[in-house]
């Protein structure tokens, strides 16, 4: 059975930071890209990040670039998303995805959420 | 990275046939055949209804079908059942990136 488990959430003042983790079970972790999607609180998803299945490309909304980084570690089946300079429109639930084909997600973990806010 | 555009609610009866429409633009909707879209019900994940414009993840209830003409793509619920009230989301593939719809509330009678 495919599992996505997202750790690292919380409360964060504005220009802080946290780093989000997924661990992946389930399923062979280093064939899949992966992706980072995140909801505000009633309102609609919005794609964050996403990486290739060796971790060598990455990809970013323009309302987080140069802020965020995603990353991986295939030996431990992880997905990481590093967030920096944290502001309160950052404040959403975030899901881990796994990635099928070209932009479709098949999998998606419980959500964590992440509040920035003083 | 503009979202995609979607009705922001939908109504329909059981046994009804429903369609939510999804606009884009030729570098996103219309310049590919990736796009998908997703069932959320309150509180939960988002879960995979419909990829690559029409195709269905196994499992899926063949009453959801998806089709795209030019920059806007369609999901169709037929025989509509009370469980498939929820929130709908279009996506799509782009060269860099991934956008979403802003979401349609379905609301069944």
């Amino acid at each position: 059975e495919v599992q996505l488990l997202e750790s690292g959430g919380g409360l964060v003042q504005p220009g802080g930071s946290l780093r989000l983790s997924c661990a992946a079970s389930g399923f062979t972790f280093s064939s899949h890209a992966m992706s980072w999607v995140r909801q505000e609180p009633e309102k609609g998803l919005e794609w964050v990040s996403g990486i290739s299945d060796s971790g060598g490309k990455t990809y970013y909304a323009d309302s987080v670039k140069g802020r965020f980084t995603i990353s991986r570690d295939n030996s431990k089946n992880t997905l990481y998303l590093q967030m920096n300079s944290l502001r309160v429109e950052d404040t959403a639930v975030y899901y881990c995805a796994r990635r099928v084909g070209y932009g479709n997600v098949d999998y998606w973990g419980q959500g964590i959420l992440v509040t920035v806010s003083s | 990275q503009s979202a995609l555009t979607q009705p922001a609610s939908v109504f329909g009866s059981p046994g009804q046939s429903i369609t939510i429409s999804c606009t884009g633009t030729s570098s996103d909707v219309g310049g590919y055949n990736y796009v998908s879209w997703y069932q959320q019900h309150p509180g939960k994940a988002p879960k995979l209804m419909i990829y690559d414009v029409n195709d269905r993840p196994s499992g899926v209830s063949n009453r959801f079908s998806g089709s795209k003409s030019g920059n806007t793509a369609s999901l169709t619920i037929s025989g509509l059942q009370a469980e498939d009230e929820a929130d709908y989301y279009c996506s799509s593939y782009t060269s860099s990136s991934v956008l979403f719809g802003g979401g349609t509330k379905l609301t069944v009678l």
